[in-house]
């Protein structure tokens, strides 16, 4: 059964410092992985997916990376700003009779001023 | 382009009552999920939609949970009788195809007390 755990839970960082957020899953058989962004009570908000022949994505300031073999993936934010404070996810696509997201728990992101 | 709309936003019930939410995704999306999530933890996905057609309800309580895609468009999930575990947000989410991008609607906030 794919599991997926994101480290650490919560994170204060005070603005303008980059920043890693991480994650790792338990089998390697995924088609992709993806970040998404979710703000209170608000939905997900998709902003990196990395096919599973891919090693890393970017946009903007963020960047992604994906080590298949290892069950790790890495969010990367350059330069801290007050709104990218929020709870950012990591997903794998499965295919599990259909192709479907396994979720992590999340890390909370606080960027302070 | 209208992003996934849901309703109610916000309901409040008591344990062993019913309760409905409707989802309306973005146009032409074939594909139809919809996760609860619990507070603390990321999504899970309770059932997949193919136009009208139910490809994953593996994770889905049936004997309280049921949920249907009138036409390939709309959908209503329905919770009858709601227990007090049943509190969480339950997101609706569209995809063009399978495994392409998912995009999230605002999500309903749901209490049983």
């Amino acid at each position: 059964k794919q599991e997926v755990t994101q480290i650490p839970a919560a994170l204060s960082v005070p603005e303008g410092e980059n920043l890693v957020l991480n994650c790792s899953f338990t089998d390697s058989a995924i088609y992709n992985l993806q970040w998404f962004r979710q703000d209170p009570g608000k939905g997900l908000t998709s902003l990196l997916l990395i096919q599973s022949s891919q090693r890393e994505q970017t946009s903007g300031r963020l960047n992604a990376s994906l080590d298949k073999s290892s069950g790790r993936s890495t969010l990367y934010i350059a330069a801290s700003q007050p709104g990218d404070s929020a709870t950012y996810l990591c997903a794998v696509s499965i295919i599990q009779g259909a192709q479907k997201l396994v979720f992590g728990q999340g890390t909370r992101l606080t960027i302070n001023p | 382009e209208a992003g996934v709309a849901q309703s109610p936003r916000y309901k409040i019930i008591e344990k062993r009552q019913s309760v409905a939410f409707w989802c309306n995704p973005i146009s032409g999306h074939a594909t139809l999920y919809w996760y609860q999530q619990i507070l603390g933890q990321g999504p899970k996905l309770l059932i997949q939609f193919q136009n009208n057609g139910v490809v994953d309800d593996s994770q889905l309580p049936k004997d309280r949970f049921s949920a249907e895609r009138l036409k390939g468009v709309d959908s209503t999930l329905k919770i009858q009788p709601a227990k007090l575990e049943d509190s969480a947000v339950y997101l609706c989410a569209s995809s063009l195809w399978q495994g392409e991008t998912q995009y999230f609607g605002p999500g309903t906030r749901l209490l049983v007390l």
